[in-house]
């Protein structure tokens, strides 16, 4: 049984570009939600997918933008890449975020924006 | 304000000895507290999950405790290993709307010499 899987797994882009970030969820998983650790950071809540809608959301500008597909996987979009999003990217995938259930991350997607 | 502190900062022990590390929370109103090992470079994997009636919980060699009237946490290594490097990061679960939302703590660093 495949864990959350994400891609790609490192990425270098430049300023003012767009980059996607993919997310498979664990097997039987519905909920996806991401988030953004810089370095020694502890991680950031983006936003969180459930049936394709973006249920939850984090302190994050509109250039991050996200979607879930039929199939559970999800992206994460960020429009106007600055410096400063250069960060490790981490896709956590759940059954239901009300209950006190085990939350798995993927290994993260490394964006670093020259 | 929802804020998860987590005490120390990094740590260097020596291999074969305890540790414990701490986590003090301002979350309200509480759900449950999780805490995660994350290897650098890695995703955080999650060690244990903790409700509010909850007072401790073993994972191996983890052992995390949970005072929910001083809103306080630990977690005790035992017989550290090199493999124990990384940090560790304590993550509270805050309900609001329905939903669990995670507020994570900026972890510990914890380093295991020979």
């Amino acid at each position: 049984d495949a864990g959350v899987t994400q891609s790609p797994t490192h990425l270098i882009k430049t300023r003012g570009q767009q980059v996607t970030l993919r997310c498979s969820p664990k097997s039987g998983h519905d909920t996806v939600s991401w988030y953004q650790q810089a370095l020694g950071q502890g991680p950031q809540f983006i936003f969180q997918y459930y049936e394709e809608e973006e249920r939850q959301r984090g302190n994050f500008p509109d250039r991050f933008s996200g979607h879930q597909f039929p199939n559970y996987s999800s992206e994460l979009n960020v429009n106007a890449l600055l410096l400063g999003d250069s960060a490790l990217y981490l896709c956590a995938s759940s059954t239901d975020s009300y209950s006190g259930n085990t939350i798995y991350f993927g290994e993260g997607s490394w964006l670093t924006v020259v | 304000k929802n804020q998860v502190e987590q005490s120390p900062q990094s740590l260097i022990i020596l291999e074969g000895k305890n540790c414990t590390l701490q986590c003090n929370y301002t979350v309200s109103p509480f759900s449950n507290l999780r805490w995660y090992k994350q290897d650098t470079g890695r995703g955080p994997v999650s060690l244990t999950i903790m409700t509010f009636s909850e007072n401790t919980k073993s994972n191996g060699r983890y052992t995390a405790t949970l005072d929910a009237d001083t809103k306080q946490s630990s977690l005790h290594i035992t017989a550290s290993q090199l493999s124990d490097s990384a940090s560790y990061i304590c993550v509270v679960s805050a309900l609001g709307g329905g939903y669990n939302k995670l507020i994570f703590g900026a972890g510990t660093r914890l380093a295991v010499h020979p």
